[in-house]
């Protein structure tokens, strides 16, 4: 059984551009959720996919944007990148209406 | 964003020592869940909980789910050096449109001096 993998595991970007977070879900999971987490805090839910349609989302804008792949693998978007987005960005992958969730190692995005 | 209140914040305890950290929120949860992070990782689920009152234990791990659904406590016992992490409660709620999301604590971070 695989588990949950992420790439890349550390980026740095500069204010404005634009990065693409990727994560390939456990085997046999078909939902994908996505957090951040700001050094020091726990992590704040940003969105989940389900069957490749956002299922609910957190309080994150527009700029923050999803996909989710008939694999089940998604990929997290975000534009116009602000200093304020430098966090570990975690994907957590589960069976729909389970709270059981694995989550990958996490992408590190530092925003200069 | 929202988070649940966890408490403490930070603990140093001496490995054999007992470990007991709670949360509280002021919503209803119909799960909760206790998860531990290691640096440079993901959280690792320990321990969830599912019905008010329920008390579950995973080896030296017991939570237990507050009968007013509002809390949970964790408590580690017999403490070794391998339980050094950051450990995170986190409730789910189901918002309006029936979708399930994850509240997190801010995580109590645990150091055992061995």
């Amino acid at each position: 059984e695989t588990g949950v993998t992420q790439s890349p595991t550390h980026l740095i970007k500069t204010r404005g551009q634009q990065v693409t977070l990727r994560c390939s879900s456990q085997s046999g999971h078909n939902t994908v959720s996505w957090y951040q987490q700001a050094l020091g805090q726990g992590p704040q839910f940003i969105f989940q996919y389900y069957r490749e349609e956002e299922n609910g989302r957190g309080n994150f804008p527009p700029r923050f944007s999803g996909l989710q792949f008939p694999n089940y693998s998604s990929e997290l978007n975000v534009n116009a990148l602000e200093l304020d987005d430098s966090a570990l960005y975690l994907c957590a992958s589960s069976l729909p209406g389970v709270e059981t969730q694995y989550f990958g190692p996490g992408t590190r995005l530092l925003v200069l | 964003g929202q988070q649940l209140n966890q408490s403490p914040q930070s603990m140093f305890i001496q490995e054999g020592e007992d470990v007991s950290m709670n949360c509280t929120s002021s919503s209803i949860f119909n799960t909760w869940l206790w998860y531990k992070q290691e640096p440079g990782e993901g959280p690792v689920l320990l321990i969830a909980l599912y019905k008010a009152g329920e008390l579950t234990s995973n080896g030296r791990l017991t939570a237990q789910f507050g009968i007013t659904r509002k809390d949970s406590f964790l408590n580690i016992s017999a403490s070794i050096p391998s339980d050094v992490g950051i450990y995170f409660c986190a409730g789910q709620s189901i918002d309006a449109g029936n979708n399930r999301k994850l509240i997190w604590g801010l995580g109590t971070s645990l150091a055992v001096n061995p």
